[in-house]
């Protein structure tokens, strides 16, 4: 039982690449969330999805787009990298009987 | 809007000794509060989880309140120990909304 896990781990990105982080989990969660940490600021939400087949934004969404595969797997694309995007990435998943949230180990993205 | 607050951003114990981690947010109507903890370079660990209709939860070590009257929670550590240092963060949940909102954290070091 991995949990939920990220790939990759770590990425360097020059401005204007794209990139798409993964995201799985085998808990058989319905919700899944990507948020970004910054120093100062927290955790913050970019998108979530609460089914498989449904997506909405968080408090953070712009330059960002989701993908929710099936329901093991959650996706966060980078279209057009931004210095401003540079972040650790986590992914989470919850499921209906539980209000727990389960992290990932996180992705870290530098944008030069 | 909820807003979570956790001060002060950094703690230093000597081990051994009983400490507390404050949490304050500002709308009271939350579904849940949870407590997690992150080592560095690591992802979040969930630690407990009070959902509104309790006062408290407690793991071991750990005993963590909430009181929504006065829109504060409280994470209490008994016989603190090197293991323990890490950032404890906290995370408010609100009645009809999946997303948490999270605060910015607490570095906790415990010095031998």
């Amino acid at each position: 039982n991995a949990g939920v896990t990220q790939t990759p781990k770590f990425q360097v990105l020059k401005t204007g690449q794209s990139m798409t982080l993964q995201c799985a989990q085998d808990m058989n969660h319905n919700s899944m969330y990507w948020y970004r940490q910054d120093p100062g600021m927290g955790l913050r939400l970019i998108y979530y999805s609460a089914s498989e087949g449904t997506t909405d934004k968080g408090e953070v969404p712009n330059g960002y787009n989701v993908s929710r595969l099936n329901k093991r797997e959650f996706s966060l694309r980078l279209e057009s990298a931004a210095p401003s995007q540079t972040s650790v990435y986590f992914c989470a998943s919850m499921g209906l009987t539980s209000s727990t949230q389960y992290f990932g180990p996180g992705t870290r993205l530098t944008v030069l | 809007k909820q807003e979570v607050t956790q001060i002060p951003a950094a703690l230093s114990v000597p081990e051994g000794e009983n400490l507390v981690l404050n949490c304050s947010f500002t709308d009271s109507a939350i579904y849940n509060l949870q407590w997690f903890r992150q080592d560095p370079g690591k992802g979040l660990t969930s630690l407990l989880l009070i959902q509104s209709s309790q006062r408290e939860q407690t793991s071991g070590r750990l005993n963590a309140s909430l009181d929504k009257s006065s829109g504060r929670s409280t994470l209490y550590i008994a016989a603190s120990q090197p293991g323990d240092s890490a950032t404890y963060l906290c995370a408010a949940r609100n009645f009809g909304n999946e997303k948490l909102t999270f605060g910015t954290g607490t570095r906790l070091t415990i010095i031998p």
